[in-house]
């Protein structure tokens, strides 16, 4: 199994409808999650950081469910501009000499937002 | 203005012919990262340093290697660039990666195209 796994999408989705997906992780001593948007070939930026009790930014809510180890991101009242890739991003713990610093990207989720 | 600088944006060499590519920070992180970026592949981590002259191997080292002399650069070389090291790069900072409030600050990104 994938250490994080996203569904790639495309999801196509009209204007103004809500829309949600997942990101799963396979190593259960997680400890940070995030979600991060890109634009077509441009850098990923963060979105926002996935609180262990949910949370919530204007229209987007980020929720984690450590049991059974996904998190997720809804987007309420979709806009054309929020037609873009999601990356989740896990801080996975490695062993010592493991290498790598845990920060795991997931391969993305696409959303088109259509009129 | 808080940000990472990459240079050059667009590259296009021919195998074998040594190149550097540049990454600069303003925002005195200590953590910087190189990535790749390939379709159906997401980012893949190449390099990595926590700080002054201490780096360490990605989930993609083979055919790069890096350097951290001072704080706020950390440059990826390609000693005898391939085909298969076409790809989208991107350079990060982060003060302390994988904490809430810490996230990762992208560079702009360099398209290498090797002939």
């Amino acid at each position: 199994r994938k250490e994080v796994e996203q569904d790639p999408g495309p999801f196509n989705v009209p204007e103004g409808a809500t829309v949600a997906f997942n990101c799963t992780y396979s190593n259960s001593a997680s400890q940070s999650f995030f979600w991060y948007r890109q634009d077509c070939r441009k850098e990923p930026k963060l979105l926002m950081s996935v609180y262990s009790s949910g949370n919530e930014d204007g229209r987007f809510t980020a929720q984690l469910n450590r049991a059974s180890q996904y998190i997720s991101l809804l987007i309420r009242d979709s806009k054309l501009s929020d037609s873009a890739t999601y990356l989740c991003v896990v801080n996975i713990l490695r062993l010592p000499g493991g290498g790598a610093d845990g920060l795991t990207f997931g391969k993305g989720t696409h959303l088109i937002i259509q009129p | 203005e808080a940000q990472v600088t990459q240079n050059p944006r667009y590259l296009i060499t021919v195998t074998g012919k040594k190149l550097t590519v540049t990454c600069s920070q303003n925002m005195n992180h200590e953590y910087m990262s190189w990535y790749r970026q390939d379709p159906g592949l997401g980012l893949r981590q190449i390099y990595y340093s926590m700080n002054v002259e201490v780096t360490d191997k990605g989930d993609v080292p083979e055919g790069y290697k890096v350097s951290r002399k001072e704080k706020r650069n950390f440059p990826l070389i390609l000693e005898s660039p391939s085909p298969n090291q076409t790809s989208l790069y991107f350079c990060a900072s982060s003060q302390n990666p994988g904490t809430m409030g810490s996230p990762l600050h992208f560079g702009n990104g360099t398209r290498l195209t090797v002939t």
